[in-house]
């Protein structure tokens, strides 16, 4: 089955500074590849998407990138401001299952 | 538009009773899967339903777990005999349809066990 690992665990950055999350997945049959925040004690928020026919993809300061031979995606946050601390989770999905795996998590501490 | 909902939002049980857990997907949503968050981890697919069909239980328990979404009503999933493993963020989210693949979380129902 799909594996999808995350780094770092944790990342703490200074506000107006980037933030980048790596993720790696094992299934080349995966195609789907959402991130997701997570604030304490609410469900995951989806933030941006991103298919398998697309390198890259922006919104706002949000964008992400996906390298399919070398099967590893990113986040990347730029300018951030304290409300973007959070725990963000990366995920991927194949076709044939829908069913999302997800990462471990890394929890961003954007400091003031 | 109200997005997924989930009730209760925090559930105790003592070992041994019953839990049920309700998800009411987001309007037009015909999609309904079942995530659980143990406490500092990542979140695990359980199950995958649509009306009246279970299309994935892959990740579900085989034991003491079952989960339905019926033509009428929300989708429950239901624990019997809970035991302290069982204490964990149970998430329900939901997708508008096939081909469509964005999951939409509900805000979770937190079991205790006791």
């Amino acid at each position: 089955g799909e594996n999808v690992e995350q780094h770092p665990s944790t990342l703490s950055v200074q506000e107006g500074d980037s933030a980048v999350i790596k993720c790696t997945y094992s299934d080349s049959a995966s195609n789907y590849f959402p991130w997701y925040k997570q604030e304490l004690g609410k469900g995951p928020q989806l933030i941006i998407d991103i298919r398998s026919n697309v390198g890259e993809k922006k919104d706002q300061r949000i964008a992400v990138t996906l390298n399919k031979t070398a099967k590893h995606f990113s986040l990347h946050i730029t300018e951030t401001q304290p409300e973007d601390s959070a725990v963000y989770f990366c995920a991927a999905s194949d076709p044939g299952r829908r069913a999302l795996t997800f990462g471990s998590g890394t929890r961003l501490q954007v400091q003031p | 538009n109200a997005g997924v909902m989930q009730n209760p939002r925090h559930l105790v049980r003592r070992r041994g009773q019953e839990a049920r857990l309700r998800c009411s997907p987001m309007k037009g949503h015909s999609h309904v899967y079942w995530y659980r968050q143990l406490p500092e981890e990542g979140l695990k697919f359980m199950v995958y339903l649509q009306k009246e069909n279970i299309i994935d239980e892959s990740g579900m328990p085989k034991e003491r777990f079952s989960a339905e979404f019926p033509k009428e009503g929300p989708s429950i999933l239901r624990i019997q005999q809970v035991v302290r493993g069982d204490s964990a963020a149970y998430f329900c989210a939901s997708s508008p349809a096939p081909g469509q693949y964005e999951q939409y979380f509900g805000p979770g129902t937190r079991l205790t066990v006791t």
